[in-house]
């Protein structure tokens, strides 16, 4: 079964430092979005990406946060800046066509900030 | 706009008994509804998904949930529970359009001999 691979499983990165998660989608999907989950607490949605520009964001994807789609096959989430509190498990999802029936998941990246 | 309400952080249940996660949801169109599982330390993996059709769903691992339009409800059930059941359970709600997805706060199945 096709999956969404992400890069690296776990990452340390110091405070003040630029991190990049990689994430490999499905080669079909077209739709493609990031997820945060801070230890203990809820999934939240960061961003959905498509036809090369944002379509939604959240609150938390504020100035410091960047996704790109560099290739054919990468998409990519970059902290500028991280922070403490940018500590959390990063989930890339992509899916074939709008809306929510197809999405998958990949297995994390953890960002730990210290 | 979406929400969605997992009643009971923690549920416990004895090892061959009923398992019912609760989730109630929110949506201004026909949602979309999910359970997910989390294992410590791992992503999300799909259980089982409603979207349109037969109210009652059945998913890997002998869960079922049954979407009840009129209670707003989509509780996750599985008859007999067993040890490898122990994980992180999250709802979440979309829709047909919208792209993004909105999860429920999780509930944590703990499951003793």
């Amino acid at each position: 079964e096709p999956e969404v691979t992400q890069t690296p499983s776990h990452q340390v990165t110091q405070m003040g430092q630029e991190v990049i998660l990689r994430c490999v989608p499905i080669s079909n999907h077209l739709y493609f979005y990031w997820y945060r989950q801070i230890l203990g607490q809820k999934v939240e949605f960061l961003v959905s990406f498509y036809n090369n520009e944002i379509s939604e964001k959240s609150e938390i994807f504020d100035d410091q946060f960047s996704v790109e789609r560099p290739d054919g096959s990468n998409f990519t989430l970059k902290i500028r800046s991280t922070k403490l509190e940018d500590s959390a498990m990063y989930f890339c999802a992509s899916s074939e066509r709008e809306g929510t029936y197809g999405y998958t998941f990949g297995s994390g990246t953890r960002l730990t900030v210290v | 706009a979406q929400s969605v309400t997992q009643l009971g952080s923690h549920v416990s249940v004895s090892e061959g008994a009923l398992v019912l996660l609760r989730c109630n949801y929110s949506s201004s169109v026909p949602p979309y509804l999910f359970w997910y599982v989390q294992y410590p330390n791992q992503g999300l993996q799909l259980l089982l998904k409603y979207t349109t059709g037969a109210t009652l769903v059945k998913g890997i691992n002998g869960f079922e949930a049954e979407f009840k339009k009129s209670e707003t409800s989509f509780h996750l059930t599985k008859p007999s529970a067993h040890m490898s059941d122990a994980a992180e359970y999250f709802c979440a709600v979309g829709t047909g359009t919208a792209s993004k997805l909105t999860f429920g706060t999780g509930t944590r199945l703990q499951v003793t001999l």
